[in-house]
């Protein structure tokens, strides 16, 4: 079965430079969210999307911004960087359309900031 | 707000002991309960779900029970296996309804088995 998608599945930045995430949901699901994971840390909320809108904001910072595409893919931006963005940056999926609350994760991108 | 609260970790078993993680939560409602795991270098899997009290969720020999009365949800496993080593997140989905659509997750608690 198809599964989330994510590019890149590592990158290394420098601060004050920008980043941009990629997520491609399973097909069908209309529903993307964004979570950051700090080492050793729980997954935090940032921000998610219903239908190419923002249907929930969490603890994403001002420096950070996302949208939610046409196709349902979703891209997060991310400038400015600073060393402390460094974390494992999970995109997941759900249907809203078929009620179905379970969020599908993708593997990740894993960000480094030097 | 929401939250949620597990044992803390990490906790270290020998093969084929019994496994007990404990969760508990806060939340208004009645919000759905998930179980995730996370094995080393990758992403979140949904281990097991229940949605309403008194349901089981089960997986793979896990077991979890929607306990309203005592807002738990603990993790249970009758003979872990070494394979069965990871970080383990217990999280909260407090419904579309609500207009809160993220998950809150648990701490994760860190599982650790000894051949």
């Amino acid at each position: 079965a198809a599964g989330v998608i994510q590019s890149p599945r590592h990158l290394i930045k420098e601060k004050r430079e920008t980043a941009t995430l990629k997520c491609y949901p399973i097909p069908r699901h209309d529903t993307v969210y964004w979570y950051q994971q700090g080492p050793g840390q729980d997954p935090q909320f940032l921000i998610s999307f219903y239908e190419k809108m923002q249907s929930d904001k969490g603890s994403i910072p001002d420096r950070f911004s996302a949208q939610q595409f046409s196709d349902y893919h979703s891209e997060l931006n991310m400038s400015s960087l600073e060393l402390g963005d460094s974390a494992l940056y999970f995109c997941a999926s759900s249907s809203y359309r078929d009620k179905d609350y379970e969020q599908y994760f993708g593997p990740g991108t894993r960000l480094t900031v030097t | 707000g929401d939250s949620v609260t597990q044992m803390e970790g990490p906790v270290t078993l020998s093969e084929e002991a019994f496994l007990t993680i404990n969760c508990t939560y806060t939340a208004t409602g009645y919000p759905s309960l998930f179980w995730y795991v996370q094995y080393p270098g990758e992403g979140l899997q949904l281990l097991l779900k229940a949605t309403k009290a008194d349901d089981k969720g089960s997986n793979k020999g896990f077991e979890a029970t929607y306990r309203k009365e005592t807002t738990s949800f603990h993790l249970e496993k009758g003979s872990v296996q070494v394979s069965d080593s990871a970080v383990y997140f217990c999280a909260l989905h407090r419904g579309w309804d609500t207009g809160r659509r993220a998950l809150t997750f648990g701490s994760g608690t860190r599982l650790q088995v000894q051949p």
